[in-house]
């Protein structure tokens, strides 16, 4: 699976949206882009994914670039439980070995 | 009920000792993952399985062994474990029906210390 790049940590206040980006320069064609997050002391939890039209669900957007070189995951009004570590992932949906690759995330934290 | 599930949630070990992880899901899924993560760290995955009778190895599954007993249960073997095997153990499970559309469903954890 290609590699990303995500800033190790952002701070963003209560209640204003938050635009968490990931960089990805070397995606492939068939590459699925995943966003999981994690909560202290919980398993990692699915969050969003696309390929290559903008998608939305009820915890966030996903905007893909017309490039697919990067991407950005929308909170669009951020609550003090969306504080967690966020891991942007490529899928490939091609055959081969199965599993996540995760990288270290981008902490987000959430200010009162 | 969770969906996934995992036993125990904490446990303390001994070198040398023989542990098993367990891992159930509700949720009907034919692919079951285990994923380990080291403090500061990303998950790493260990092993996985398409269905009962086929597991593959994942990035790091020296000093592991699993078995799948059932389509809902997939057990992690350390059978001899040692200190830089204490981390936190994930399972999760996906179905198969679209390979990467479609997410990956995390357990809770288990807290695992090798003393």
């Amino acid at each position: 699976d290609a590699k990303t790049t995500q800033p190790n940590s952002m701070e963003s206040n209560e209640e204003e949206p938050v635009h968490l980006p990931c960089n990805h320069s070397t995606i492939s064609g068939t590459d699925y882009i995943h966003w999981y997050r994690q909560l202290p002391s919980q398993g990692p939890e699915y969050v969003i994914h696309g390929l290559t039209s903008n998608v939305n669900n009820r915890m966030a957007s996903l905007a893909i670039a017309e490039d697919r070189k990067s991407s950005t995951l929308i909170l669009h009004r951020a609550t003090l439980r969306d504080a967690a570590v966020y891991y942007c992932i490529l899928k490939c949906s091609g055959g081969g070995a199965d599993g996540l690759t995760f990288g270290k995330g981008t902490h987000l934290i959430i200010q009162p | 009920d969770a969906d996934v599930t995992q036993t125990p949630r904490n446990r303390i070990t001994k070198t040398g000792k023989r542990i098993m992880l367990e891992c159930s899901q509700t949720k009907g899924h034919d692919r079951m993952y285990w994923y380990r993560q080291d403090p500061g760290l990303g998950l790493r995955l260990i092993y996985y399985s398409f269905d009962v009778k086929d597991i593959n190895k994942g990035e790091i599954s020296d000093g592991y062994s699993v078995s799948r007993q059932a389509q809902a249960k997939f057990s992690l073997s350390l059978e001899s474990a040692i200190p830089n095997q204490t981390a936190l153990y994930f399972c999760a499970t996906s179905d198969s029906s679209g390979r990467a559309i479609y997410g990956q469903f995390f357990g809770p954890g288990t807290r695992l210390t090798v003393l």
